[in-house]
């Protein structure tokens, strides 16, 4: 049963690097063909996908967050990560890292549905 | 950047039939995901590619997705029932493609 695991402080002061990282038991994060997420979600709202990463380093990002967010992954820890630079308080949250599979046929490659998530971990940006 | 529209609350009684609708222009060519959140908790995938069940999920949890519009269907619905619900698609119009949620469903069972 394949496990996600969300880490990293709780507060953040403004203008600072949020920082969390993902780590994945019950599995290998480089085995199969999926992509590992971060998700985020604000106290009473939707959720809000950040962006995925392969383990080959592929990345792709929300396009309005495209420009402070950097993922990365360390397959020898099994794990991935997130950094969201010059926070505000906009970016209180709550993070998910989540996966997802791609299944390609005919030329043409596509996503499930988040199949695991982490339980969150609530990030708070505060002075 | 595609949008999807879902109705902020949905009531049903129990035993009755939830229907939870996603709306998005010609979301019918696009494959779509749906999730259930309680409070405090993770979301948990209900339905994946339009209508396929995750083991473990009631046979009562079903989809369908046409033209503009997906549908979640709880039937014989349950006091348990009661969540957050969240449709999601991957918007691949691009070479970068990117996860899009609709904005969430509260399910009340009355």
């Amino acid at each position: 049963q394949v496990q996600l695991q969300e880490s990293g402080p709780g507060l953040v002061k403004p203008s600072q690097t949020l920082s969390l990282t993902c780590t994945v038991s019950g599995g290998s994060i480089s085995s199969g063909s999926y992509y590992w997420s971060w998700i985020r979600q604000p106290a009473g709202k939707g959720l809000e996908w950040i962006g995925r990463i392969y383990t080959s380093g592929s990345t792709n990002y929300n396009p309005s967050l495209k420009s402070r967010v950097t993922i990365s992954v360390d397959t020898s820890k099994n794990q991935f990560s997130l950094k969201l630079s010059s926070v505000t308080a906009a970016d209180t949250a709550v993070y998910y890292c989540a996966r997802t599979e791609q299944e390609c046929s005919g030329g043409s490659c596509y996503w499930g549905g988040f199949d695991y998530w982490g339980q969150g971990t609530l990030v708070t940006v505060s002075s | 950047s595609y949008v999807l529209t879902q109705p902020p609350s949905v009531s049903v009684a129990p035993g009755k039939t939830a229907r939870i609708t996603c709306g998005g222009n010609n979301i019918g060519s696009k494959s779509v995901h749906w999730y259930q959140q309680k409070p405090g908790q993770a979301p948990v995938l209900v339905i994946y590619y339009d209508s396929d069940r995750p083991s473990g999920i009631p046979e009562r949890f079903s989809g369908s997705n046409s033209g503009n519009t997906a549908t979640l269907t709880i039937s014989r619905v349950e006091a348990g029932d009661e969540a957050d619900y969240y449709c999601q698609v991957w918007d691949s119009s691009s070479d970068h493609p990117y996860v899009v949620f609709g904005g969430g469903t509260k399910l009340t069972v009355l």
